[in-house]
């Protein structure tokens, strides 16, 4: 066990429909990222949340945002899904904002039908 | 664009040998370098990184080797075991870590007995 948690683990959804992906980062962790992984491709970058404030914007479709709350947990909203969006989606936390100490949770598998 | 690539996707090594997995980068500012392994089910979790202060780092059985010049790093394990089979992920950060992680593609490893 890490200690970020993700839930759920695997979800599978329509096109057209909105889901939610939640992630508790580890205790003591101010800072969450996202990343997607499809198919044949590596981490991609979402989005960072520091101590509650958006920190840094990657590849993040406008379909998707993100926040995070008082408890430092963060969600990950995907909306108007499209098959593409089929995907791994990881959630990562470190201390501060540095590279040094990311830990990933196991992520949820996203499966858009 | 890539700017951290991993050519080779897959890479088949006998136990006892050495396994020597590449990745180049494109993007001048990256100054710290991460590999993460990441097993079936699991997220990715850290091995071993360097900064761009070194050329080499070493804990164990594994070492990271960095060309500045060729912007090229690659990450050695000796002796290579069956539990090493795993996708490898090269990883870099800019602004001393402080920057958030582009990854890879990725490169299974398979260590056969």
């Amino acid at each position: 066990d890490s200690g970020v948690t993700q839930t759920p683990k695997h979800l599978i959804t329509a096109t057209g429909q909105r889901v939610t992906l939640r992630c508790s980062p580890r205790s003591g962790d101010l800072s969450v990222y996202w990343y997607q992984q499809s198919l044949d491709q590596g981490l991609q970058f979402l989005i960072q949340y520091y101590n509650g404030e958006e920190r840094a914007k990657g590849n993040i479709l406008e379909r998707f945002s993100a926040q995070q709350f008082p408890d430092l947990h963060s969600e990950l909203n995907l909306s108007s899904l499209e098959l593409g969006d089929s995907a791994l989606y990881f959630c990562a936390s470190s201390v501060e904002g540095s590279s040094y100490g990311y830990t990933f949770g196991s992520g949820t598998r996203l499966t858009v039908v | 664009d890539q700017q951290v690539k991993q050519n080779s996707p897959s890479l088949s090594v006998q136990e006892g040998r050495i396994s020597i997995l590449n990745c180049d980068y494109t993007n001048s500012m990256f100054d710290y370098f991460l590999w993460y392994k990441k097993y079936p089910a699991e997220g990715p979790t850290f091995l071993i990184s360097i900064s761009s202060i070194k050329d080499k780092n070493e804990d164990g059985r594994f070492t990271v080797f960095l060309n500045k010049s060729a912007k090229h790093l690659s990450l050695h394990i000796v002796p290579s075991q069956p539990g090493d089979s795993a996708v490898y992920f090269c990883a870099a950060s800019g602004n001393s870590g402080y920057s958030t992680l582009t990854f890879g593609k990725g490169t299974m490893l398979l260590v056969s007995p």
